[in-house]
């Protein structure tokens, strides 16, 4: 079975720094998708990123980037300049590319909890 | 375009009433899930469905029920609450291939007392 790990159960970053947030999977298949979420106070879910395992560069949105290492099993995010709104729960989730007529269920770590300084 | 709507957001049950958790997806998606977020934890699968009519257990589906009568709509049902089943819980939906994001709702913070 899949499993998802996030070592880092509280990360804090000062307004317009860096931070990098840290999630290893684990599966023994060679095709699936990996997906960053964001979980303000407010509850919602929001996607911030996916990656595709078959590609090889490193998926980016505006300031969110991510560090694929794929023979490693790591997923981390990647947050530059970061921002007073971007202070929430962050979740690292996979998925499996071919499931047919099966589950397709994300599989979620346990989450990091962000808070930004100002 | 509302996308997954979730009714009610709140509510608070006695221990062993009945009630039923409405979701509702504008998208014309086939799949459908609903999760549980305990916390401290990520969410996990109660049940899901791939299209109307088919609907099949996820990682913790006791004490829950579901149904699929349409693509739009996938109600979960609790029969008999338990303090067990104090969580937030969600729906999502998207399409069938794995790089399309899932759509959540807003969740419903259920409390059973």
């Amino acid at each position: 079975a899949q499993t998802v790990t996030q070592s880092q159960p509280e990360m804090s970053v000062q307004e317009a720094e860096t931070v990098t947030l840290s999630c290893t999977y684990d599966t023994s298949e060679s095709d699936y998708y990996l997906f960053w979420y964001k979980q303000p106070p407010s509850r919602q879910m929001i996607l911030v990123i996916r990656q595709e395992a078959y590609k090889q560069q490193n998926a980016t949105e505006n300031r969110f980037s991510v560090n694929f290492q794929k023979a490693a099993k790591s997923f981390s995010l990647k947050i530059s300049d970061s921002q007073l709104g971007d202070a929430a729960m962050y979740f690292c989730a996979y998925r499996r590319a071919n499931y047919g007529g099966s589950q397709g269920n994300l599989i979620f770590g346990k989450g990091t909890k962000l808070s930004v300084k100002p | 375009n509302a996308g997954v709507t979730q009714t009610p957001k709140f509510r608070i049950l006695k221990i062993g009433q009945s009630m039923t958790l409405q979701c509702t997806q504008d998208m014309n998606h086939n799949y459908m899930y609903w999760y549980r977020q305990d916390p401290g934890m990520g969410l996990k699968l109660i049940y899901y469905s791939v299209g109307a009519g088919i609907t099949d257990k996820g990682e913790v589906p006791n004490g829950y029920n579901v149904s699929r009568s349409t693509t739009e709509d996938f109600p979960l049902r609790l029969e008999l609450a338990a303090p067990s089943q104090t969580s937030v819980y969600f729906c999502a939906s998207s399409y069938s291939r794995g790089n399309q994001p899932q759509h959540f709702g807003d969740g419903t913070r259920l409390s059973i007392l």
